[in-house]
């Protein structure tokens, strides 16, 4: 099976908050990393958080992290429709940093 | 995206032809990726390479080769190009762990769109 996985689709109300779930199996994960996909276009980080930190938080995104349960979350605050997107999150390990993305979640904001 | 660009952009081949994608960046950094995305699977790491002429495999290598003989190309070729080779293919440039208190940042080109009839 995938080593990072996310759910496919995620659909919410402009205004409304977004949470957008990951799992990872690796405890030896160093880094773990949220990136935005728009349509036609590469990815861009939004951010990344130290294995060893449980919050994160910067403006309206939110990422909490259970490394216990191998779960990585990214909240977005007062979703808007240019927050609709494809959302990786990523991990990186003690060799080489090569980063390990999951399948990608679709995030689709209605109005 | 800016420093890393990614050529062509689109191409449409037949199977059994050779094809190489050409990935340059103007960022100096040391590491340097090629991933290829396909929908359920995510990105999927093909091959990277640490430094000039020094590469290695990644997740799904099979059917694709690396080279870089100067810091700012990564050239992956496909030898004998096959319908599953359809895909979207990221290079990915980063400086690498130490350069960002131990995180490991992609920045990402704008992709290659490849389709093999």
């Amino acid at each position: 099976g995938e080593d990072v996985e996310q759910s496919l689709f995620l659909s919410v109300r402009e205004g409304d908050s977004s949470v957008i779930n990951c799992t990872y199996t690796d405890s030896s994960s160093t880094y773990l990393y949220w990136y935005k996909q728009e349509p036609g276009a590469g990815l861009q980080l939004l951010t990344y958080i130290f294995s060893n930190m449980d919050m994160k938080q910067d403006q309206r995104l939110t990422v909490l992290l259970n490394k216990k349960d191998k779960h990585l979350s990214l909240r977005i605050a007062d979703t808007q429709t240019g927050d609709s997107a494809i959302y990786f999150c990523a991990e990186s390990r003690l060799q080489g940093g090569k980063l390990i993305f999951g399948q990608g979640t679709e995030l689709s904001v209605k109005p | 995206d800016a420093g890393i660009t990614q050529s062509p952009r689109h191409k449409v081949t037949e199977t059994g032809t050779p094809v190489t994608l050409r990935c340059h960046q103007t960022e100096n950094h040391r590491y340097m990726y090629w991933y290829r995305q396909d929908p359920g699977h995510g990105l999927r790491l093909i091959h990277y390479s640490y430094g000039v002429k020094d590469t290695d495999k990644g997740e799904v290598s099979d059917g694709y080769s690396v080279s870089r003989s100067k810091t700012e190309d990564f050239l992956l070729t496909l030898e004998s190009a096959t319908s599953s080779q359809t895909s979207v293919y990221f290079c990915a440039i980063s400086p690498g762990q130490g350069a960002n208190s131990g995180a490991n940042v992609l920045t990402f080109g704008a992709g290659s769109r490849l389709t093999v009839l």
